[in-house]
């Protein structure tokens, strides 16, 4: 099946700095990747698509200069949590989407980001 | 309204039996609807994929669509203390983005 990577798997920093998080599709290539936020016994919160090659498109009330998105290879997308700041502590998972067989989305196994 | 509705649980059942897990929906443009289970602190694991209404089997996972009614359904058989997860059902519609809208998620609990 379709595997995601995410790395790293949990990050704790200071407030302030900035936290680069990395998605890779490893068996298939993916124009799309789309990051997520999940709060505890809550569902996925989807923050922005990423497209290979072009601007992320962010959700509605996500702040893009915060949450940098770049896509620059088939099989890989990174976020940047810029400035970090204790509410920013939460778990981020990435999902690539797989045109080639099923067409939808795989996961990674997620990040956990703590703030301090 | 949400878009798509799912019972959040928590749904306990005892070792080996049948686990049923079900969401509506509103929107009639969505065509493609997923399953998704999620253990703790892990990303979600696609488990089914169906496209339009019918039944898809896969081992002891069985997933329903019906169109008309706007609902779907998981089918858990003899289930097992590692099913133990949240259930997420997912749909999209058949345009480009591919964005998947989520239901809440249901929490199951198979006790041995």
């Amino acid at each position: 099946g379709a595997v995601v990577s995410q790395h790293p798997s949990r990050v704790i920093c200071k407030s302030g700095t900035s936290v680069k998080i990395e998605c890779r599709s490893l068996d298939f290539q993916a124009t799309t990747m789309f990051w997520y936020r999940q709060f505890p016994k809550q569902s996925l919160m989807l923050m922005a698509t990423s497209n290979e090659g072009s601007k992320a498109t962010y959700e509605q009330g996500v702040e893009k200069d915060k949450f940098l998105i770049n896509h620059a290879s088939l099989t890989l997308s990174t976020l940047t949590v810029t400035s970090a700041h204790p509410e920013d502590s939460s778990f981020y998972i990435c999902s690539a989407r797989d045109t080639e067989r099923t067409d939808t989305q795989y996961f990674g196994p997620g990040t956990r980001l703590t703030v301090l | 309204q949400k878009e798509v509705e799912q019972d959040p649980g928590p749904l306990s059942v005892p070792e080996g039996a049948i686990v049923s897990l079900n969401c509506t929906y509103s929107n009639s443009a969505f065509q493609y609807f997923m399953w998704y289970r999620q253990y703790s602190r892990k990303g979600p694991e696609l488990l089914m994929y169906t496209y339009s209404s019918g039944n898809k089997e896969d081992g002891r996972f069985t997933a329903q669509v019906d169109k008309s009614s706007k609902y779907i359904s998981l089918f858990i058989r003899d289930s097992q203390p590692s099913d133990s997860a949240t259930y997420l059902c997912a749909m999209r519609s058949s345009g480009n983005t591919g964005k998947l809208i989520f239901g809440q998620g249901t929490t199951l609990q198979v006790k041995p």
